[in-house]
């Protein structure tokens, strides 16, 4: 199994600041027949089911603001809020599909 | 909109058994695979099962296998998680989420249900 490990487990960052999450999977997730990243990262809120927010590791969403990026390959990924909102506090889960489905734990983002 | 409503969950023994229904609307259901997710309280995100848009294909992950069973209706709309043997650990809110793309078990969930409370207590 592919086991997803995000950091940090938290995280505080002021107002307009930039906020990055990272993740690294136990194996790549990268297929070489397409080139693709089988890696997407979600927003989950209090009480809310989680939002998809990016796919193929770096394709945003329709509807998600530009402030949200996703980079990486192979095994290592990072999320990026360029400047982070109020609204924009929330956990952030990671996930591959390359292997079935596994998430990472999670990454609960705070304001400072 | 495009919708998923679970339906099913509730308070079981262990040892119990308990069937959670997705409700899916205003998307062709019968294109797309489907999965069950769910989330212990205070924890994190965890598949549990998928099954391929006719029904043929279903996989589990390893701690519910051989106790659930994942099934769907297309004519009816209707996914379903048949869950036997039931664990205190099994105690989630389980969530059916659907891929961002049709006939396609390998993408990112795009559509969930807002969940249902599966409470496995004595």
């Amino acid at each position: 199994d592919i086991v997803m490990t995000q950091s940090p487990d938290s995280l505080a960052v002021s107002l307009g600041e930039r906020a990055t999450i990272n993740c690294k999977s136990s194996q790549s997730v990268l297929y070489s027949s397409n080139n693709k990243n089988y890696l997407a990262w979600y927003q989950q809120k209090p009480g809310q089911p989680p939002k998809l927010l990016i796919y193929w590791a770096s394709t945003r969403e329709s509807g998600v603001p530009d402030r949200f990026s996703g980079s990486g390959s192979g095994t290592d990924f990072t999320l990026t809020i360029s400047s982070l909102q109020a609204e924009d506090v929330a956990v952030y889960y990671c996930q591959q599909y390359y292997d079935m489905y596994t998430f990472g734990q999670g990454t609960n983002l705070e304001i400072k | 909109q495009v919708q998923l409503v679970e339906s099913g969950g509730g308070l079981v023994k262990p040892g119990g058994s308990l069937r959670l229904s997705c409700a899916a609307s205003r998307f062709t259901f019968s294109d797309y695979y489907m999965s069950w997710v769910r989330q212990g309280p205070g924890k994190g995100l965890e598949w549990v099962s998928y099954i391929s848009s006719g029904g043929s294909g279903r996989h589990y992950t390893d701690s519910v296998k051989g106790r659930f069973t994942i099934s769907r209706d297309n004519a009816k709309n209707s996914l379903y998680l048949q869950m036997n043997s039931l664990r205190v650990e099994d105690t989630a809110v389980y969530y059916c989420a659907r891929p961002r793309v049709g006939n396609d078990a390998y993408d990112g969930f795009d559509i969930w249900g807002q969940g249902t409370m599966v409470t496995v207590s004595s």
